[in-house]
């Protein structure tokens, strides 16, 4: 069974760095594309960005290119989603998915159970 | 800010059907596929239709997708008290570089 496992809620204060984490079970980690998907309280899901970890090819959603970074550890199926310096507006429920990409769509067939992050001072 | 949008918000009775629409532009539904979402309350989301009118394995054929030039549509027939969630539409834009986006989100509810 295919599961992604997300690294539990975190509470930080502005201008700090953070690292959240989701690990792949049950799948091909490195054949398969991950992302992240961000709802801010109340509102909507938005694309982050998106990598195919055998080759590292990432892509970011113009609004999120310069805010957060995506990599991977390959040798235990995690990825991560990176800040440098939070923003109380950073504050939102993140989702790892597990996505199929085929030139004119992007299906997401598993999703994590969300990683929950509040910035406040 | 999405550039597909749906309605805020959809509702009928059981054993109704309901329709949310999802407009876009060339870019995106005029050009690539439709994907919809449901999110129940308190959860992630799921994938009720792919590639503009596909389902799943274990979606309930009351659920139904169609596309139309630069519009999509959602169907819910037979609506159940269970259908109540939030819906989300999503494409591929080419002017995002080949980038994805979701819909502004409608939410369903069951009267």
């Amino acid at each position: 069974e295919v599961q992604l496992v997300q690294s539990g809620a975190e509470v930080k204060k502005p201008g700090e760095s953070l690292k959240i984490s989701c690990k792949g079970y049950g799948y091909s980690f490195t054949t398969n594309w991950i992302g992240w998907v961000r709802q801010m309280p109340g509102k909507g899901l938005e694309w982050m960005g998106i990598m195919y970890p055998e080759d590292s090819v990432t892509k970011y959603s113009p609004s999120f290119q310069g805010q957060v970074t995506l990599s991977v550890d390959n040798s235990i199926s995690t990825a991560y989603l990176l800040w440098s310096s939070l923003k109380a507006s950073d504050s939102a429920m993140y989702y790892c998915v597990r996505a199929l990409r085929d030139g004119s769509g992007t299906y997401i067939d598993n999703w994590g159970q969300g990683t929950l992050v509040t910035v406040s001072s | 800010q999405s550039v597909l949008t749906q309605p805020p918000s959809a509702s009928g009775t059981p054993g109704q059907r309901v329709t949310i629409s999802c407009s876009g532009s060339s870019s995106n539904i005029g050009s690539n596929y439709v994907y919809w979402y449901q999110q129940l309350p308190g959860s992630a989301p799921k994938i009720v239709i792919y590639r503009d009118n596909q389902r799943p394995s274990g979606v309930p054929d009351r659920f139904s997708g169609s596309k139309s030039g630069t519009s999509a549509s959602l169907a819910i027939s037979g609506l159940r008290s269970e259908d109540e969630a939030d819906y989300y539409c999503a494409a591929w834009d080419d002017s995002l570089s080949g980038f994805d986006v979701f819909g502004t989100g409608t939410k369903v509810t069951v009267l």
